[in-house]
């Protein structure tokens, strides 16, 4: 369970959607989830998903999960200006135990 | 609303100090956690606690120790600080069954 993945930079212009993907190693996490930094800052948590699930929407984001393939994604639709941040996908695969990825650094450009 | 705060968002200090790093949750969370962020690497974890008193390694351990005397309170010990742990420290807070670890905004630490 110590393996998360994710590409390093995206860029996307205002108004579009991003897609940002992560993969896992560990099939017993239970939960997978996303994690917003903005500069400066701490985590935020932004959304997670129960491994028994496909997906999840809450308002401009959708979750996917293919528990199959160990493929998360995050898709933020409408991006805007101050999406631009670190996001960063964990897993955790038992009680105490989180695993995040090295986190995706989104550039919006107006 | 949920709060994890950390002493200092900025520290300097030289090389062989003994630095403490405090981090204090008001939410009555059993679990608390150390993690250090390096660029590249992501979020690793260094110790946590589950219990008052309680302590278990995380994946980089060394030069590092925790104390917990407190529910609400988990520090952080550099004994020797040496300028590979030149980083940014995130502390953490879980219930025992919650689903999710609330964020302090970090501690950017910098060893001269």
């Amino acid at each position: 369970g110590e393996d998360v993945e994710q590409s390093l930079f995206l860029s996307v212009r205002e108004g579009d959607s991003s897609v940002i993907n992560c993969t896992y190693t560990d099939s017993s996490s239970t939960y997978l989830y996303w994690y917003k930094q903005e500069p400066g800052a701490g985590l935020q948590l932004l959304t997670y998903i129960f491994s028994n699930m496909d997906m999840k929407q809450d308002q401009r984001l959708t979750v996917l999960l293919n528990k199959k393939d160990k493929h998360l994604s995050l898709r933020i639709a409408d991006t805007q200006t101050g999406d631009s941040a670190i996001y960063f996908c964990a897993e955790r695969y038992n009680f105490n135990k989180f695993y995040f990825g090295s986190g995706t650094k989104l550039n919006v450009k107006p | 609303d949920v709060k994890v705060t950390q002493s200092s968002r900025y520290l300097v200090k030289r090389t062989g100090e003994k630095v403490f790093l405090e981090c204090v949750q008001d939410m009555d969370h059993e679990n608390m956690f150390w993690y250090r962020q390096d660029p590249g690497l992501g979020l690793r974890l260094i110790y946590f606690s589950y219990d008052v008193k309680m302590k278990e390694k995380g994946d980089i351990p060394e030069g590092y120790s925790v104390s917990r005397e407190k529910k609400e309170r988990f520090s952080l010990i550099l004994e020797s600080a040496s300028t590979n742990q030149t980083s940014m420290y995130l502390c953490a807070s879980s219930s025992r069954v919650a689903e999710t670890q609330y964020f302090g905004p970090g501690t950017r630490l910098l060893v001269l």
